[in-house]
């Protein structure tokens, strides 16, 4: 089946530095890549989407890249912050299916003071 | 945000006990989802309502039953569920099924003794 690989899994970076985390997806039909963050107990909230039709998308501190040749996606932040401290999913939509995403396992990001 | 509002927050229950998950958007969406969300694990897409009929049920066990009575509730009905479906149940919704950002609940953290 469609499948989405997501890296690391924990990401521990020092306060003002970046962070970048890497998706793989299998399905060479999927058309739309959203990022969701989910703070501790907290619900998953889209943060940035990217559709095949475009390479990259920012969003201030922000940035999404889409390789559609190699099939993966990027979420890279600058400047992290605290606030920054979550856990991250991809997602990609399946592209013989109107009806699903399917997301990647998710990425602890530790932002060190 | 309140868009997306579930009850109950917590659910304990034993094996043979029947309770229900309720979910209900206030967006005007006519797309709604259950997922499973377990520890280290992707998010599991278990049903997808659009336009009060259910698309997608994907081979979740029988001891799950959703229901759909308008586009703007949700229910998941729970019956001698099993200790494996302990588990933080998310609902979400979508302006429609596909390539559309999932606005989510904060979740019912369901334990099953």
């Amino acid at each position: 089946g469609e499948n989405v690989e997501q890296h690391p899994s924990t990401l521990s970076v020092q306060e003002g530095d970046s962070a970048v985390i890497k998706c793989t997806y299998s399905d060479s039909a999927s058309n739309y890549f959203p990022w969701y963050k989910q703070e501790l107990g907290k619900r998953p909230q889209l943060i940035i989407d990217i559709r095949s039709n475009v390479g990259e998308k920012k969003d201030q501190r922000i940035a999404v890249t889409l390789n559609k040749t190699a099939k993966h996606f990027s979420l890279h932040i600058t400047e992290t912050q605290p606030e920054d401290s979550a856990v991250y999913f991809c997602a990609a939509s399946i592209g013989n299916s109107n009806y699903q995403l399917i997301w990647g396992a998710g990425t602890k990001l530790i932002i060190k003071p | 945000e309140t868009g997306v509002t579930q009850t109950p927050r917590h659910l304990v229950m034993g094996m043979t006990n029947k309770k229900s998950l309720k979910c209900e958007q206030h967006l005007g969406h006519n797309a709604m989802y259950w997922y499973k969300q377990s520890a280290k694990k992707p998010l599991e897409l278990m049903f997808v309502y659009s336009l009060e009929e259910r698309v997608e049920n994907n081979s979740v066990p029988s001891r799950f039953s959703p229901e759909c009575p308008n586009s703007s509730h949700l229910f998941l009905h729970l019956h001698t569920l099993q200790p494996e479906d302990s588990a933080l149940y998310l609902c979400a919704s979508s302006q429609a099924t596909g390539d559309q950002p999932q606005h989510f609940g904060d979740g019912t953290r369901l334990s099953i003794l």
